[in-house]
């Protein structure tokens, strides 16, 4: 069964950047059959679509954070970032990684990693 | 971009009940549309994709249809563990979710 763990800071400040990471086990990241992204979910809020990677590091950013946002992937580790720039209070989240299939079916998720942004 | 939106975004039901959620979006979208279940400090699981296709190991009484705009869910026969809270995510053009529909007792 395919798993993926979110991990990195879970309190960023205001301007500064958020840095996650989702590992994945135990298949390959560099399967030509999928995309890796990342979805958060404010507190009480539904669901965001940031942006997703293909192994090759072709990227697909949602258009509204596109300005802040870098997805890249790192095969030799099984590992896919997220980095998000000048953040602020409203972008603390629950903060999941995800395999996307291509047509954005999401079967695996991981378990979402909480992100405060607060002095 | 496409605007995905769920209704009712709450509803009351008891065990044993039909539920229907309907989703609507903002322009045609074939039947690129999923359905996901979320229950309390859990991730989202997918119960339905391409519109009607059930994902494997979800129970016979999720149901989808629908098809251009106009998208339903039907759960029938509510169980205990159904009560959740759902949301549509359009596949046709990138992504985008609708707002939930939490199904509570």
């Amino acid at each position: 069964q395919l798993h993926l763990q979110e991990s990195g800071p879970r309190l960023v400040k205001p301007s500064e950047t958020l840095s996650l990471t989702c590992t994945v086990s135990p298949d390959s990241i560099s399967s030509d059959d999928y995309y890796w992204g990342w979805i958060r979910q404010p507190p009480g809020q539904g669901l965001e679509w940031i942006g997703s990677i293909f192994h090759r590091g072709k990227t697909y950013y949602t258009a509204s954070l596109a300005s802040r946002v870098t997805i890249s992937v790192d095969t030799s580790n099984n590992q896919f970032s997220l980095r998000l720039t000048s953040v602020s209070a409203a972008d603390t989240a629950l903060y999941y990684c995800v395999r996307r299939d291509f047509g954005y079916t999401l079967r695996f998720w991981g378990q979402g990693l909480w992100v405060t942004v607060s002095s | 971009d496409i605007q995905m939106t769920q209704s009712p975004s709450s509803l009351s039901a008891s065990v044993g009940d039909r539920v229907t959620i309907v989703c609507r979006a903002s322009q045609p979208i074939s039947r690129s549309l999923n359905w996901y279940q979320q229950k309390p400090g859990t991730a989202p699981k997918l119960l339905i994709h391409r519109a009607s296709t059930l994902e494997s190991g979800v129970p016979s009484r999720f149901s989808g249809s629908g098809s251009v705009t106009e998208f339903t869910l039907t759960i029938s026969g509510l169980q205990p563990e159904d009560f959740a809270t759902y949301y549509c995510q359009q596949s046709y053009s990138s992504t985008s979710f609708g707002g939930g529909t939490k199904v509570e007792i």
